[in-house]
């Protein structure tokens, strides 16, 4: 099965930009990855599917203009722009290994609003 | 729009089992195209998925948990339920409700994605 592989930190000042990185293991370069937010104490929220061509699909409910996504080769990139105080929270990315059968999750990146 | 709440005892003893049920409100379990599943956070600590399960009875489990874990559903109460036996410290975490909606994915075939999650409870395992 797959591995997925995060930053555990990351960090950006008010207003600038971001892109946080989800690696798949070698192998795996067609499969989408999915980026999950959790805000500080909250539950995580789906945010957005990335494939090798980008977004799959829609955002999620809410999610502003300013969270897009690239694919590249084994790496799945969210970048996120104009950062508010907001945004502070831990980024997972995920996959589904086999419809539902089996689900990875990368480690998570906390991202740090400067 | 679709809500999920976990609901269950906040305190297990070691070596009892867990339970907890989900209640789902904005769509009914039993008719709809996605899976039903839980994952849970330890305190401090990242997401690992528990299990799934679609109401044809078709049920799917981590397999470090799965000689532990029975997932159900109750259609007629439009909720779903997760046992989880002869538990220990390491077992506590948060334990998260969630909807997994279906999406197709060139020459991968329909995969899931998780659309929806409820807030989380916390489950102490602890005597």
């Amino acid at each position: 099965q797959p591995v997925l592989t995060q930053t555990p930190s990351a960090s950006a000042s008010l207003g600038a930009s971001v892109t946080l990185t989800c690696t798949l293991s070698s192998g795996y370069a067609n499969y989408h990855v999915d980026w999950y937010q959790q805000r500080p104490g909250k539950g995580p929220r789906f945010v957005m599917r990335v494939g090798a061509g980008g977004i799959v699909g829609s955002k999620g409910d809410g999610v502003p203009d300013r969270f897009s996504v690239l694919g590249s080769g084994l790496n799945r990139f969210l970048t996120i722009k104009n950062i508010q105080e907001e945004d502070e929270s831990d980024y997972y990315c995920g996959a589904d290994h086999g419809g539902a059968t089996n689900f990875i999750f990368g480690g998570g990146t906390k991202l740090t609003v400067l | 729009q679709l809500q999920l709440q976990e609901s269950g005892p906040g305190l297990v003893k070691p070596s009892e089992t867990l339970s907890l049920t989900c209640t789902v409100s904005g769509a009914s379990i039993s008719r709809s195209s996605n899976y039903w599943g839980w994952i849970r956070q330890p305190p401090g600590k990242g997401l690992e998925w528990i299990g799934n399960i679609y109401f044809s009875g078709s049920t799917y489990y981590n397999p470090s948990l799965k000689r532990r874990v029975t997932i159900s559903g109750a259609t007629s109460k439009n909720q779903f339920s997760l046992k989880l036996n002869s538990v220990t410290a390491s077992d506590t975490a948060v334990y998260y409700c969630a909807s997994l909606r279906p999406i197709a994915a060139a020459g991968l075939g329909v995969r899931y994605y998780i659309d929806y999650w409820g807030q989380g409870t916390l489950v102490t395992v602890s005597s």
